[in-house]
């Protein structure tokens, strides 16, 4: 198993411009979540979904969406870009009904201009 | 206001010591609280999960303790050694059945030989 994988591993983009983080996990697992870590801050959930066409808002939803067409991937979409949103992203995956712990991707790190 | 809190500065501890992390956090009644260490650029990976009716729970040189009167959990290391080095992070888990954590900012812990 691959677990859970995360592209790109780093970007750079421009103020204004709007770019996909990919995310898929090969577990099967019904939950999946995207983080975001910055300095100082620990890990901020950003949007998490529970299952397949079934998405909701963390504590940080503002300048991204999400949407879940299959158990195994989770896009994380950047609609228009802020130096705000320098960070770097993670990714998890867990299993209902278990013991709940949460699987990460190896992150994505991205800087905004 | 809601907070979880773990201690900001640096743990600095010799190899074969005991290592004692705390996690102490206000206005949340978590189902689960869980530990996971980070590695320098990598994703945070999963320890140890207790639950609130649990008092300890233990995983080799691993021992975590929740509180929940207290609203604080200790995670111990025993016989630490320079692998042990890393950020941990706790994390509450409200409701145990959707995947969404809240995390802690996380503590460096450095083993010195």
């Amino acid at each position: 198993n691959a677990g859970v994988t995360q592209t790109p591993k780093f970007q750079v983009l421009k103020t204004g411009q709007s770019m996909t983080l990919q995310c898929a996990q090969d577990m099967n697992h019904e939950y999946m979540s995207w983080y975001r870590q910055d300095p100082g801050m620990g890990l901020r959930l950003i949007h998490y979904s529970v299952g397949a066409g079934i998405t909701d808002q963390g504590e940080v939803p503002n300048g991204y969406n999400v949407s879940r067409s299959t158990t195994e991937d989770f896009p994380l979409r950047l609609l228009s870009a802020a130096p705000s949103q320098t960070s770097v992203y993670f990714c998890a995956s867990s299993s209902a009904g278990g013991e709940e712990t949460q699987y990460f991707g190896p992150g994505t790190r991205l800087l905004v201009l | 206001s809601q907070k979880i809190e773990q201690n900001s500065e640096a743990l600095n501890i010799q190899e074969g010591k005991t290592a004692t992390l705390t996690c102490n956090y206000t206005n949340y009644s978590p189902a689960y609280l869980q530990w996971y260490r980070q590695d320098p650029g990598r994703g945070p990976v999963f320890l140890l999960l207790i639950r609130e009716n649990e008092k300890e729970k233990r995983k080799e040189r691993l021992k975590v303790t929740f509180d929940t009167t207290l609203k604080q959990s200790l995670f111990h290391i025993t016989a630490s050694q320079p692998a042990d080095s890393a950020t941990y992070l706790c994390a509450l888990d409200l409701t145990g059945n959707t995947g969404k954590l809240i995390f802690g900012q996380g503590t460096t812990l450095q083993v010195k030989p």
